[in-house]
């Protein structure tokens, strides 16, 4: 069985751009979570989608966007690109009931690594 | 909000066993214990997950007292390719997000 899949792996963008990044996650999984990692801030959780619909956002402004399809795949834009954007951005699929979902084991892809300049 | 504590960080050398504690005061009642591992530049990898007392896998044990305020995972043997860092994650209760804790950063020496 494929993993979760994120396109691009790398990727480089000026100040003021914007950024579509996109997830596959596992064959069956309806749940997919994305997450920013930066060596100051760790892993902060961006928002989480189910059934194309977003289940819970995390502190992030309105420039921090994402969707569902209905194959479970997912797409976050972050628009008006900031210097402090750059980070690995992962995405982490899970079957996802209805429920919580920290008792749900999350699979994580590689990322994406963006860099602002 | 529930919040976990854990180590910043911690060394050991190859084939000593490991213990990571970590402190989650606020878990609810139906929450599970999670833990991920996670090595530079690339996502989180599940490891273990109980609910009370021991859980043992092929990579690790995890022991949880009964009143689940804390859980230590065990790595038996670590080797240099253990190097990496160890999270133990809750969940906000207001709703379905997982959080991340600042995570251990565990570095094993030959």
């Amino acid at each position: 069985k494929a993993g979760v899949t994120q396109t691009p792996r790398y990727l480089i963008k000026t100040r003021g751009q914007q950024v579509t990044l996109s997830c596959s996650p596992i064959s069956g999984h309806r749940s997919v979570s994305w997450y920013q990692q930066t060596p100051g801030q760790g892993l902060q959780f961006l928002f989480e989608y189910f059934s194309e619909t977003q289940r819970n956002k995390g502190n992030f402004p309105g420039r921090f966007s994402g969707r569902q399809f209905s194959n479970s795949r997912s797409e976050m834009n972050v628009s008006t690109l900031e210097l402090g954007d750059s980070a690995l951005y992962l995405c982490a699929s899970s079957l996802g009931p209805e429920g919580s979902s920290v008792n749900e084991k999350l699979f994580f892809g590689s990322g994406t690594q963006l860099s602002v300049l | 909000l529930a919040k976990t504590t854990q180590p910043i960080s911690m060394d050991s050398y190859e084939g000593q066993e490991v213990n990571i504690t970590c402190s989650h005061n606020n878990i609810a009642t139906n929450d599970y214990i999670t833990w991920y591992q996670q090595f530079p530049s690339q996502g989180p990898r599940f490891i273990i997950q109980g609910y009370k007392t021991k859980v043992t896998n092929e990579v690790a044990s995890l022991f949880i007292p009964a009143d689940r305020k804390s859980s230590t995972l065990s790595l038996p043997r670590v080797s240099l390719s253990d190097t990496a860092v160890y999270y133990c994650l809750s969940l906000d209760t207001g709703g379905f997000k997982t959080i991340f804790g600042a995570g251990t950063r565990l570095f094993v020496k030959a």
